[in-house]
């Protein structure tokens, strides 16, 4: 079945400092969908990619879908303290209609 | 527009019990998600309806079914529940297939 890998698991910074997480499917995806759920809450949807190549940018934070429509990536510029949390993302396609497969989540930890 | 509502927020049940936890999506959402959440496993796909039908199913065993009804309203069963069991579940509603989730709180089940 569809699998979702989301590197790292763990990521700690300084404040100010920048943060990526990486998003690989092992199937091509119709979409990929990132959420972020802060400590004691539930995950709150950020944005969703659908084309080849697709970035979009959200204030301080960058989204980009890859060619081949299997891997994806967020990128936090000048981290926040408001910015801690878990960042999932969550894959769609193939013959996983009406399912969403969640990768592992990165765990975000930004010092100050 | 009121959030997805999950009932109860808390459940303490002893192995060997079932349990039924409920679902009220967002007005208009046809789609009901369901997901469990471990601290080890991160977000697993349960099943989803969509105008109360079960379009998709996760790697789970039978002990776990779900139902969804005419308002779209969703309910979760778990049977004969073991240790292992213990998590979050979440909720999560859609307007459609793929698109965005918002989700519950969630029910926390802790199985003694």
């Amino acid at each position: 079945g569809q699998q979702v890998m989301q590197i790292p698991q763990y990521q700690h910074v300084q404040e100010g400092e920048d943060f990526t997480t990486y998003c690989n499917s092992s199937t091509t995806l119709s979409n990929i969908q990132w959420y972020k759920q802060r400590p004691g809450g539930h995950p709150v949807f950020l944005i969703q990619l659908v084309k080849s190549g697709e970035v979009k940018k959200q204030k301080r934070l960058t989204f980009q879908f890859g060619e081949a429509k299997k891997n994806s990536s967020l990128h936090i510029t000048a981290t926040q303290t408001t910015d801690v949390g878990t960042y999932f993302c969550a894959g769609a396609g193939g013959t996983s209609y009406g399912k969403l497969t969640f990768g592992q989540g990165t765990i975000l930890t930004v010092h100050p | 527009k009121a959030g997805v509502t999950q009932t109860p927020r808390y459940l303490i049940k002893t192995r060997g019990q079932q349990v039924t936890l409920s679902c009220s999506p967002i007005s208009g959402h046809r789609s009901v998600s369901w997901y469990q959440q471990t601290p080890g496993q991160g977000l697993q796909f349960l099943f989803e309806y969509f105008s109360e039908t079960q379009r998709n199913k996760g790697n789970f065993p039978g002990r776990f079914s779900g139902r969804q009804f005419s308002n779209s309203r969703s309910e979760m069963n778990v049977s004969t529940l073991e240790l292992g069991d213990s998590a979050l579940y979440l909720c999560a509603s859609s307007p459609g297939t793929n698109e965005k989730l918002f989700f519950g709180s969630g029910t926390q089940l802790s199985v003694l």
